[in-house]
């Protein structure tokens, strides 16, 4: 069963701080998304990737397929981007395709 | 631009009482899914559907039954809940069943079964 994980679990930061938060995975990937939940919403999805790098504003999503690795960087963070990111690998092979959520990372940016 | 609606956004059930959770979107979308969020869990697929009329079962159905009469609509039931139903509800859609394809989420429904 394929598993992914994600670290740290919470962090708190302040204001302007670079953010990095890291997704591994157990099997090899089709995709992996990116997701963001803030408090009390729904989810939207931020980034899609399966190589190399992807830059979004303030955000950044990077992949390493060789070590199953990705992390999501913030740069001067806000607190508005308090919320919780999600990362989820798009698994396709042995008749089980689909999405496999981490557990998401608790970010918090005071002022 | 609806995207992915969700009615109720809150319900309290009593154990044993059923319930009918809808999901709405207006992408035209073919895929729809339903799934729940538990605290310290990632999200997990209840029940998905690849086109009108069709619908098939995720990673934990039991309990729940849904359809898709109409391509818009993706319908959860509950027949007789349970407190371990209690749970964040999502539902999303996509365009696709593939690698590449973007997942369009609801607000989700919190649901107590007291």
């Amino acid at each position: 069963k394929n598993e992914v994980e994600q670290s740290p679990q919470n962090l708190t930061a302040q204001e302007g701080e670079f953010i990095t938060i890291n997704c591994s995975y157990s099997v090899g990937i089709s995709a992996l998304h990116w997701l963001q939940q803030h408090p009390g919403g729904g989810i939207v999805s931020l980034f899609m990737l399966s190589s190399g790098k992807k830059k979004h504003g303030r955000l950044i999503a990077t992949i390493n397929i060789q070590e199953k690795h990705s992390s999501l960087h913030i740069t001067a963070s806000h607190p508005r981007d308090s919320a919780v990111y999600i990362c989820a690998e798009w698994y396709s092979g042995g008749g089980a395709d689909g999405l496999t959520f981490g557990k998401g990372t608790h970010l918090i940016i005071q002022p | 631009n609806a995207g992915v609606t969700q009615t109720p956004k809150f319900r309290v059930l009593k154990t044993g009482q059923s319930m009918t959770l809808l999901c709405a979107q207006d992408m035209n979308h073919e895929y729809m899914y339903w799934y729940r969020q538990d605290p310290g869990m990632g999200l997990r697929l209840i029940h998905y559907s690849v086109g009108e009329g069709t619908t098939a079962k995720g990673e934990v159905p039991d309990g729940y039954n849904v359809s898709r009469l109409k391509k818009q609509n993706f319908l959860l039931g509950l027949e007789s809940a349970a407190p371990s139903q209690t749970s964040v509800y999502f539902c999303a859609s996509s365009y696709s069943w593939t690698v590449n394809t973007e997942a369009f989420f609801g607000q989700g429904t919190r649901l107590t079964v007291v």
